[in-house]
């Protein structure tokens, strides 16, 4: 079964706006991910936090973290319509070298 | 370096046929790993492959599905007596460590049966 779940689903905003994304997962973790899918495209690696980080950003992105909650959570600042795409957390367990994906967050951003 | 290269990009295959898909990996990566996206969903794994091994298949449907990556060319991904709920998109990554968090995606091939 699919170990990180995104929250919301489906999400609309105005340009300029923050978006804010969340994502569940059930076993403990090393680390977690942040993928970005375009309709019908491949996907692009945003940000990678470890299981001993709390916070990391990168430009407009801030992912966070908290291992007793299992939960994490990417905002986007400032939102541009080119931020409109698909949003995948993605776990990598203890002892296995796959990546768990959750089901995603579609965002659209309306300019 | 041109990055992880699947192709072909769309394949339409009718019930029965074979699908061979094909993903060759940056330069310097030994380890590549095979995902499928269904419609709506997140990718799910499938198999986890290093030159002339396989190291891990549990994601891997037990019949008509295959895997290898040879000491020469590309990962072959192949698909058997297609099905129509074999149509989904078929990811590959590549990786220089085997460490998940070094992954590079393809663009994947999105595989229809009709």
């Amino acid at each position: 079964s699919q170990q990180g779940e995104e929250d919301p689903q489906a999400l609309s905003i105005q340009e300029g706006e923050n978006a804010t994304m969340n994502c569940s997962y059930k076993t403990s973790i090393n680390n977690l991910q942040w993928y970005r899918q375009n309709s019908g495209r491949g996907l692009v690696h945003l940000i990678l936090i470890r299981s001993n980080e709390r916070e990391k950003h990168s430009g407009r992105l801030r992912v966070t973290l908290d291992t007793s909650k299992k939960s994490s959570s990417l905002l986007i600042t400032a939102s541009r319509a080119a931020d409109t795409a698909s949003y995948f957390c993605a776990t990598h367990q203890g002892g296995s070298e796959k990546l768990v994906f959750g089901k995603g967050t579609k965002l659209t951003v309306n300019p | 370096n041109a990055g992880v290269m699947q192709n072909p990009r769309h394949l339409v295959r009718r019930r029965g046929q074979e699908a061979r898909l094909r993903c060759s990996p940056m330069k310097g990566h030994s380890h590549v790993y095979w995902y499928r996206q269904l419609p709506e969903e997140g990718l799910k794994f499938m198999v986890y492959l290093q030159k002339e091994n396989i190291i891990d298949e549990s994601g891997m449907p037990k019949e008509r599905f295959s895997a290898e990556f040879p000491k020469e060319g590309p990962s072959i991904l192949r698909i058997q007596q297609v099905v129509r709920g074999d149509s989904a998109a078929y990811f590959c990554a590549s990786s220089p460590t085997g460490e998940s968090d070094s992954y590079t995606f393809g663009s994947g091939t999105r595989l229809t049966v009709v």
